[in-house]
């Protein structure tokens, strides 16, 4: 397909398990975002990159949440020792440029729910 | 800082009648503006955005949204609503020379047959 992918699309853990979430952008978008939506809210913002390079992770909430992006395509949002407030809709999105006027695609997310 | 005001939770509309959903800003400068649509079980829809000049713009699906600074508003609307429409609506401001969008906490909207 060409839309954006993300697998799992849900995932239960028990408190203290580390998950892996995966992203396979649009072929050829140089941006990839990832964000968090809790119940009932908006996409909150968490890391941002260009290529492979993590411009930007001021939204991550903890050192507990690490992405990465090695080959400037798929991506992986991991979470440490998950906790209940890490449960939320993780969303992935890509855009082919980096400034906001670029459209931003996004992935139809991976639930995660923390027992 | 920049945040963004949908005042709506939820909004139930009949089929053929009009929409008006609310978005409110803060921002010091005029942001980019956007409005996205997310269906159960699907990522987010771009309906429409505006950067710039003509402060009533069209999107897809028969939306529009009209900017209006002195009311720091962007409210998106529908002439007629389809049952189609039901899902959840989300206004998100970008300020410019970034990439982040920055969201409302969305307004749930529940079209009647």
């Amino acid at each position: 397909g060409a839309g954006v992918s993300q697998s799992p699309r849900y995932k239960v853990a028990k408190r203290g398990q580390d998950v892996a979430l995966r992203c396979d952008p649009i072929s050829g978008h140089v941006s990839l975002f990832w964000y968090q939506q809790a119940l009932g809210q908006g996409p909150e913002f968490l890391t941002y990159f260009q290529n492979e390079a993590q411009l930007d992770k001021s939204g991550l909430p903890s050192d507990r949440f690490f992405a990465e992006r090695p080959e400037g395509s798929v991506s992986t949002l991991k979470i440490q020792r998950t906790q209940q407030e890490d449960s939320a809709v993780y969303l992935c999105a890509s855009s082919p440029g980096g400034g906001i006027e670029n459209e931003q695609f996004f992935g139809p997310g991976t639930r995660l729910t923390v027992l | 800082a920049q945040s963004v005001t949908q005042p709506d939770i939820h909004i139930t509309v009949s089929e053929g009648a009009s929409l008006e959903l609310r978005c409110n800003y803060s921002y010091g400068a005029t942001p980019y503006l956007f409005w996205y649509v997310q269906s159960p079980g699907q990522g987010l829809q771009l309906l429409l955005k505006y950067f710039s000049g003509d402060t009533l713009v069209q999107g897809i699906k028969g939306f529009e949204a009209e900017f209006k600074r002195s009311q720091s508003s962007f409210n998106l609307r529908k002439p007629s609503v389809h049952w189609s429409d039901a899902a959840e609506y989300f206004c998100a401001v970008g300020p410019s020379g970034t990439y982040k969008y920055i969201f409302g906490t969305g307004t749930r909207l529940k079209v009647l047959a």
